[in-house]
């Protein structure tokens, strides 16, 4: 079946660093990749997604670049802010079903 | 436009209890989810609606959680008894339909004492 594994966090930088959370995935046929945000006290939000290889999502200075031959879509961010604090899910959902599956989530904290 | 709405957004409750959750889909959205995001972890799907139809409910724990979509717009889910390990945060999504993009409501966080 699918699955996704996330970088374990929490994650803790300081404001302006370079940010990675790393995702791989396990699925049969061409998923499409997801990043979802969860800031404190809100709903899910879909931050950027890549719905064929070496596409890539972007959004709010953030990127992802879905890599089939590494089953990888890790999160990039250069310069991150406090704002930028909240809890980051990669999920995939199967080719004409957006059915998604979820990684655990990596909680990042910014501080000044 | 109005967002998924979900009541309540905090429940405790005493195991062996009954526990229900409402959720209001953005209008025009035909397809709905219910989500169990246990601690941890991320989230899970539970059930699926087309309308007010089932799609996919092969994660619903059918012997104590319910759901039904009545006319296809308001979803209630159902939790009877409810044992420790249900405490989680329930969430609710909908989309336009099976192929877009899922919105997320706040979600109801559940303990189970």
């Amino acid at each position: 079946g699918n699955s996704v594994t996330q970088m374990e966090g929490p994650v803790t930088l300081s404001e302006e660093a370079f940010l990675t959370i790393n995702c791989t995935y396990t699925a049969t046929g061409y998923p499409s990749l997801f990043w979802y945000v969860q800031y404190p006290g809100e709903g899910l939000q879909l931050l950027l997604k890549a719905t064929k290889a070496d596409d890539k999502g972007s959004n709010k200075g953030f990127e992802a670049t879905y890599r089939k031959e590494t089953t990888s879509f890790h999160l990039e961010k250069g310069s991150v802010q406090v704002s930028d604090s909240a809890v980051y899910f990669c999920a995939l959902s199967d080719f004409g079903n957006e059915k998604l599956t979820f990684g655990t989530g990596t909680r990042l904290t910014i501080i000044p | 436009e109005a967002g998924v709405a979900q009541s309540p957004r905090y429940k405790i409750i005493e195991k062996r209890q009954s526990v229900a959750f409402w959720c209001n889909p953005i209008s025009g959205h035909a397809t709905l989810y219910w989500y169990q995001q246990i601690l941890g972890q991320g989230p899970k799907l539970l059930i699926q609606f087309q309308n007010n139809g089932v799609v996919d409910d092969s994660q619903l724990p059918k012997d104590r959680f319910s759901a039904e979509r009545l006319k296809g717009v308001d979803s209630t889910l159902k939790i009877q008894p409810a044992k420790l390990e249900d405490s989680a945060v329930y969430l609710c999504a909908s989309s336009l339909d099976q192929y877009n993009e899922q919105f997320f409501g706040p979600g109801t966080r559940l303990t189970v004492l």
